[in-house]
């Protein structure tokens, strides 16, 4: 299993809401990230965990919450965000924080309204 | 700090070889990354170079000079299926960080 599941496909939030999107690998790996991609860009580092703990915040805005409950689980909770946040969150994963390959999930593509 | 300079777009024809470069400057150097990415779908991992010199990996080969801040992508006997965005990205104190990427095109 090389997978990396990140679920909704599609997320289409209002400025007011609250969502989480959610990441998962069953590979053993003990590093996970967050991207964000906008179209024609290259993903942009958001967080990074090492072994559960949150290792680097990118400066990135208190609107987007990270959270990683256990070995195999990513989340990114999401709260008053802006139309300018709309993009594709990837997430990934690697067997150690930056030495090996990461495996990329198929993202999740955020539309704000 | 980083800066990592890639060319925007290249287009090449089937069946030829091309070479995409990619150089760096950032700070705490680990290793070159050089990831594929299809329009509407996730990076897939293509290789990761830490000492100078050329792997091999089927029809994709790397080089990375860390003494020049100097690596490339070589794609050789090109398909169709090869048109993508190709990113480098370097590993500078543990976290990949991606260049822009380069859009390559490849035509009949």
């Amino acid at each position: 299993d090389t997978e990396v599941t990140q679920t909704p496909k599609h997320l289409v939030m209002g400025m007011t809401n609250k969502k989480s999107l959610k990441c998962e690998q069953h590979m053993g790996h003990r590093a996970m990230y967050w991207y964000k991609q906008k179209a024609k860009k290259p993903p942009e580092l958001m967080f990074v965990y090492s072994y559960e703990k949150l290792s680097i915040n990118e400066s990135v805005p208190s609107r987007f919450s990270p959270e990683c409950p256990n070995s195999s689980l990513l989340n990114l909770h999401l709260h008053a965000l802006q139309p300018e946040d709309s993009a594709l969150y990837l997430c990934a994963s690697s067997q150690y924080r930056g030495n090996t390959e990461a495996f990329f999930g198929q993202g999740t593509r955020l539309t704000v309204v | 700090g980083q800066n990592i300079d890639q060319p925007t777009e290249m287009t090449a024809t089937e069946g030829a070889i091309v070479q995409i470069n990619c150089t760096y400057q950032t700070s705490g150097f680990n290793g070159l990354f050089w990831y594929q990415q299809h329009a509407g779908e996730a990076p897939t991992f293509l290789s990761y170079n830490v000492l100078d010199g050329l792997e091999e990996k089927g029809r994709f080969s790397s080089f990375l000079s860390r003494s020049k801040g100097y690596s490339y992508l070589l794609l050789k006997e090109l398909q169709m299926k090869d048109s993508a965005s190709y990113l480098c990205a370097s590993n500078n104190n543990n976290d990949m960080r991606f260049g822009a990427g380069t859009r390559l095109t490849v035509k009949p």
